[in-house]
């Protein structure tokens, strides 16, 4: 069994300031891991995605976040956020092969103030 | 192209009624997924097809849901004898194989049960 852990409901923040959201996984098995975002009124999209190799991973909007195996953590962030950032994030873990199935966390809230 | 298409996109219904919502997954995905998000919360798993036949369905709440995909294409939820506690956004996703990972979302259907 998977589960993800997102431990802030919301995160405020002034335009251009960075941010980190952050996500925290359980898991027995190798896992992959990903960043949504949901836009109000849009159905969710890919952010980026832990499949393998470097643990640093670019995802779009000036998005990136880091996998550390030790501390089970996939935290995203971005250096200098902009007002059409506000959104809802969520993290989600899925354990490759057989029936695959992405768990999600309860999602964290973006709200960037001018 | 066509992404995931999902109808209606609100309905609103009445207790004790019967409700069919219905998930149209991008073209040549297996995988189909349905997530049910309450507000607040991330989407949580219901039923997974790969192709014709549910893999995994572990996720429904109770026997007045029951879902179908006849055709290894389009997927129809059924809820029956709604309930209050029904009132939800259900999220269909596609995917095109596991080794990716992503899977992609269409808008969702907002159900609300009166």
């Amino acid at each position: 069994a998977q589960s993800v852990t997102q431990l802030d409901s919301q995160v405020p923040v002034f335009e251009e300031a960075p941010v980190e959201l952050r996500c925290n996984y359980s898991s027995s098995v190798s896992v992959y891991l990903f960043w949504y975002v949901q836009y109000p009124n849009q159905g969710l999209q890919l952010l980026l995605k832990y499949l393998s190799g470097s643990t640093l991973v670019k995802g779009i909007n000036g998005f990136e976040a880091e996998f550390n195996k030790s501390q089970t953590s996939f935290h995203l962030r971005k250096p200098s956020v902009h007002i059409s950032d506000t959104a809802e994030y969520f993290c989600a873990v899925g354990a490759p092969g057989g029936s695959y199935i992405p768990t999600f966390g309860r999602g964290t809230s973006l709200i960037v103030h001018p | 192209g066509a992404g995931v298409s999902q109808t209606p996109s609100n309905k609103v219904t009445e207790k004790g009624k019967y409700v069919e919502l219905r998930c149209d997954p991008i073209s040549g995905h297996t995988a189909l997924y349905w997530y049910r998000q309450s507000l607040g919360q991330g989407p949580e798993f219901l039923i997974y097809f790969q192709g014709t036949g549910a893999a995994d369905d572990s996720g429904l709440p109770n026997d007045r849901f029951f879902a179908v995909r006849p055709e290894g294409s389009v997927s129809t939820l059924k809820i029956q004898r709604t309930e209050r506690g029904d009132s939800a956004v259900y999220l269909c996703a596609s995917s095109l194989t596991s080794v990716t990972g992503e899977l992609f979302f269409g808008e969702g259907s907002r159900l609300t049960v009166l």
